[in-house]
């Protein structure tokens, strides 16, 4: 399978404990996405990476959330101090950017997170 | 700030029946209008662009300006159409693509036999 994925697939966590998921783009794309998805929403946009920098990140995005991609590869999303509101499915997606109309973002399964 | 509104949580029809998915979006800028569908236990995945003006599974997306709309039409429904079916808003302006998408809430499809 040479598309997105994420890893894990499920995690459950216990309130205050760290989590941290992982992201493989798909081979040679140098933008990674990483949204939210609550039950009953959309998809909401968190942060992303052109190769290794940190472009834009959303106000979603509260200090106890970090994410890296140090080698321009895959990437990490941490969430430090987890809280019953962080319980949600991160999505990760990647592109071959810039490439203006053309972009298409290709999502991995996700990771559903549950804290308790 | 961009906004994606789709009105209809849940969309019922039988199959053969057009089906129309409605989705408004508020941006004062030019944006780029996509439309995702999620099948039953997989992920996410592009269906269709505005810029391509193109058909895909008998699915079509105009783009009208003037009512902010970009609504998904299919004239004759099929059962494997049923999904989750998002509407998507990037910015797109002086020739630089602003990449993340801004959703709606989402509108599940179903086609009854």
């Amino acid at each position: 399978d040479t598309g997105v994925s994420q890893d894990p697939r499920h995690k459950i966590t216990k309130r205050g404990q760290n989590v941290t998921f992982r992201c493989d783009p798909i081979s040679e794309h140098n933008r990674l996405y990483w949204y939210r998805q609550t039950l009953g929403q959309g998809p909401e946009f968190l942060t992303y990476f052109q190769n290794e920098a940190q472009l834009e990140k959303s106000r979603l995005l509260s200090d106890r959330f970090s994410a890296e991609r140090p080698k321009g590869s895959f990437s990490t999303l941490e969430i430090q101090r987890t809280e019953q509101g962080d319980s949600a499915m991160y999505l990760c997606a990647s592109s071959l950017g810039d490439r203006g109309l053309a972009e298409t973002q290709y999502f991995g399964p996700g990771t559903r997170l549950l804290v308790l | 700030a961009q906004r994606v509104t789709q009105p209809e949580k849940l969309l019922s029809v039988f199959k053969g029946a057009p089906v129309e998915l409605k989705c408004n979006y508020s941006y004062s800028g030019s944006p780029e209008l996509f439309w995702y569908v999620q099948y039953s236990r997989q992920r996410l995945q592009l269906l269709l662009r505005h810029i391509s003006r193109e058909s895909i599974k008998g699915f079509t997306a105009d783009l009208n300006k003037g009512e902010t709309s970009f609504h998904l039409k299919k004239p004759f429904a099929q059962e494997e159409d049923s999904a989750m079916y998002y509407c998507a808003l990037r910015k797109y302006a002086g020739g630089t693509s602003y990449g993340k998408l801004t959703f709606g809430q989402g509108t599940i499809l179903t086609v009854h036999p």
